[in-house]
């Protein structure tokens, strides 16, 4: 069984739109949450990570996490073209192991103009 | 500019034989790390240098060596190529227990 799971496993949603991506862990061990964007070509990257219960807004970007239910969510506000890309939710243990990620198989979105 | 910079971005091997895949960071990380990612399974951690030292290795076969020959360099030497090894390998860094950067991969297919 996949630790980290993503749903939906595809999106489209229209220019200008929101975004809603989901992810649940099934280890409670699991104490940092991390979203990664990768763009076509080219290697993941941050968007955000969240540890505290509740919501944490970065720009357009905004992650939720419960902790109780062990899941994280996250929300793109006024998408954009560019935002089109495969979306990863990853799990760590510690703030000292941030460098070994779990991570889920991705939800792909794509924004249409 | 590319930070993390990973040679070949494809490669193509026959199966039985040993490959090296090569990577440079240029963001002064001390810590560095390989990341496989196939068509079965998610973006899967396999090993993490310290200081040029083996700290963490979640790959169970031998086949796979990583090779730190500077502080700035990790390269991973893969023998006796199997069709299952086809997937897209990704270095990566970080500071100490904060984000994790990748490069760009390189493409591996066993024939």
């Amino acid at each position: 069984q996949q630790k980290v799971q993503q749903s939906p496993e595809s999106l489209s949603v229209p220019e200008g739109g929101m975004a809603s991506l989901n992810c649940t862990s099934s280890d409670r061990n699991f104490q940092y949450f991390w979203w990664y964007r990768q763009h076509s070509g080219e290697g993941p990257k941050a968007l955000m990570s969240i540890f505290s219960d509740g919501d944490k807004k970065e720009g357009r970007f905004t992650a939720h996490l419960n902790k109780a239910s062990l899941h994280v969510s996250l929300h793109i506000r006024d998408s954009q073209p560019s935002d089109s890309a495969l979306y990863f939710c990853a799990a760590s243990y510690s703030g000292g192991s941030n460098y070994k990620l779990t991570f889920g198989k991705g939800t792909l979105l794509t924004v249409t103009p | 500019d590319p930070k993390i910079i990973q040679k070949p971005k494809y490669l193509v091997a026959v199966t039985g034989s040993e490959k090296i895949l090569i990577c440079e960071q240029y963001l002064g990380h001390n810590a560095m790390y390989w990341y496989r990612q196939s068509a079965k399974k998610p973006l899967e951690f396999m090993f993490s240098y310290s200081y040029q030292k083996l700290m963490d290795n979640q790959t169970a076969s031998s086949r796979f060596q990583p090779q730190s020959s500077k502080k700035n360099h990790l390269d991973l030497q893969i023998t006796a190529l199997k069709p299952d090894d086809s997937a897209t390998y990704f270095c990566a860094s970080s500071p100490r227990d904060t984000e994790v950067f990748f490069g760009k991969g390189t493409r591996l297919t066993v024939v």
